[in-house]
């Protein structure tokens, strides 16, 4: 029973362009969201992050998006370099739980040059 | 910067081998976990720690145990390696609950 959903397991964009990564949730009690990014032969890096009393952070080229009614949040990354290519996770964590982070299952994003 | 180091990033086991993998963070971290991730299926957790010589399970804590006997370190342990271990463990601690969590670079293992 996946709690956190990635359903494109990869994607391609040309450089310049917008990326959008997508994940979905079905934990009503997840209140906080973080996506992270792992190149090969590396652990994944902390890159950005949302409470849910928010529905929009930003962070240079990265922003995040919340949609709490659609349990529905999305990664922009504006413009895309070759550099971002890589593995990206989203994570959810409920306040109220034993500490843990539930991952999604990531998504190979490509930035072709 | 925090540093999460383990202590080996490729390993070659046998089945029935017993694994140990260790885990060292150097900020002073209350909480660590160990992760294994595998295609398609993402980081899925094995066990967590939020203090020294606790101990939570994850979600696939089966045929693993861990130990934490001082606060910067964390390891798992296969008692009896089998081949649907084979996998990248990944490690990583965090000071808050909803923190940020520090990953390791992982530690790839080979069961045959």
């Amino acid at each position: 029973d996946q709690q956190v959903k990635q359903n494109s397991p990869s994607l391609s964009v040309q450089e310049g362009r917008i990326s959008i990564l997508n994940c979905d949730y079905t934990n009503s009690m997840f209140d906080y969201f973080l996506w992270y990014k792992k190149y090969p032969a590396e652990g994944p890096t902390f890159l950005i992050s949302i409470s849910s009393i928010k529905d929009k952070n930003e962070d240079g080229r990265f922003t995040v998006f919340l949609n709490k009614s659609a349990k529905h949040l999305s990664l922009h990354i504006v413009p895309s370099q070759p550099g971002d290519s890589a593995v990206y996770f989203c994570a959810a964590i409920s306040s109220g739980s034993a500490r843990q982070l539930t991952f999604g299952s990531g998504t190979q994003l490509t930035v072709l040059p | 910067d925090v540093k999460v180091t383990q202590s080996s990033r490729y390993l070659v086991k046998r089945t029935g081998e017993k694994v140990f993998l260790e885990c060292v963070q150097d900020m002073d971290h209350e909480n660590m976990f160990w992760y294994r991730q595998d295609p398609g299926l993402g980081l899925r957790l094995i066990y967590f720690s939020y203090d020294v010589k606790m101990k939570e399970k994850g979600d696939i804590p089966e045929g693993y145990s861990v130990s934490r006997e001082k606060k910067e370190r964390f390891s798992l342990i296969l008692e009896s390696a089998s081949t649907n271990q084979t996998s990248m463990y990944l490690c990583a601690s965090s000071l808050s609950v909803a923190g940020e969590l520090f990953f390791g670079e992982g530690s790839r293992l080979t069961v045959l």
